[in-house]
């Protein structure tokens, strides 16, 4: 299996513009969170969803930030209007969440830059 | 609130043991998980603790107490390739995960 693929890898974008960022999981996994990694606040989970439905949203920061799963193989993460402290490396993970503690297996990140 | 605490920063030599300790609080607990996270790179997952005791993979073992909220992860034969930030991380319910700040942990030779 590729694992957890994410794109895009870097976004450099302008304080006010549009970020989608998108996610596919490992085939079979149910479970996909998003987190988001700065050096201030550490690694954070935004949301994560199990077969598709949102569980739990209440780290999404604020109303900018939004999240879908149309389907169990494709997941975004949208910013708008973006600002300059979105900036962050946002991760994406799926589990298979058929047991306690079931491994998250991480995605390689995107690295978003908002000036 | 809910919070793990955790070292920021740990040094050890090549071929020493070393101990990271993590203390939480959370209003859920199911157990605690250790990842693995090098320079630029994505976390991977160590190991998980759903009940009291130690657990041991290889080189690495991690240790759960309940009643004391408070787990660590001990690495043994250190490598430079352990150079790397470890990160406590609880089940809080729902496979809801919450993450510690991290600790750095410089290995030298």
């Amino acid at each position: 299996d590729a694992g957890v693929i994410q794109s895009p890898r870097h976004e450099v974008t302008e304080m006010g513009q549009e970020v989608t960022l998108r996610c596919k999981p490992i085939s079979g996994h149910d479970y996909l969170f998003w987190y988001r990694q700065t050096m201030m606040r550490g690694l954070e989970l935004l949301i994560y969803f199990n077969n598709n439905v949102p569980i739990d949203d209440s780290g999404m920061p604020e109303d900018r930030f939004s999240a879908k799963m149309p389907n169990a193989s494709f997941s975004t993460l949208k910013i708008q209007p973006s600002e300059p402290r979105d900036s962050a490396v946002y991760f994406c993970a799926s589990s298979p969440g058929t047991i306690r503690g079931d491994t998250q297996y991480f995605g390689p990140g995107t690295r978003l830059t908002v000036l | 609130g809910q919070s793990l605490e955790q070292p920021s920063e740990v040094t050890a030599v090549e071929g020493a043991i070393v101990q990271i300790n993590c203390t939480y609080q959370t209003s859920g607990f199911y157990g605690l998980s250790w990842y693995q996270q090098h320079d630029g790179g994505a976390p991977t997952f160590l190991s998980y603790n759903g009940l009291d005791g130690l657990e041991e993979t290889g080189r690495f073992s991690s240790f759960l107490s309940r009643s004391d909220s408070y787990g660590y992860l001990l690495l043994q034969e250190l490598q430079m390739k352990d150079s790397a930030s470890y990160f406590c991380a609880a089940d809080t319910g729902g496979f809801k995960t919450i993450f510690g700040a991290g600790t750095r942990l410089f290995v030298k030779a």
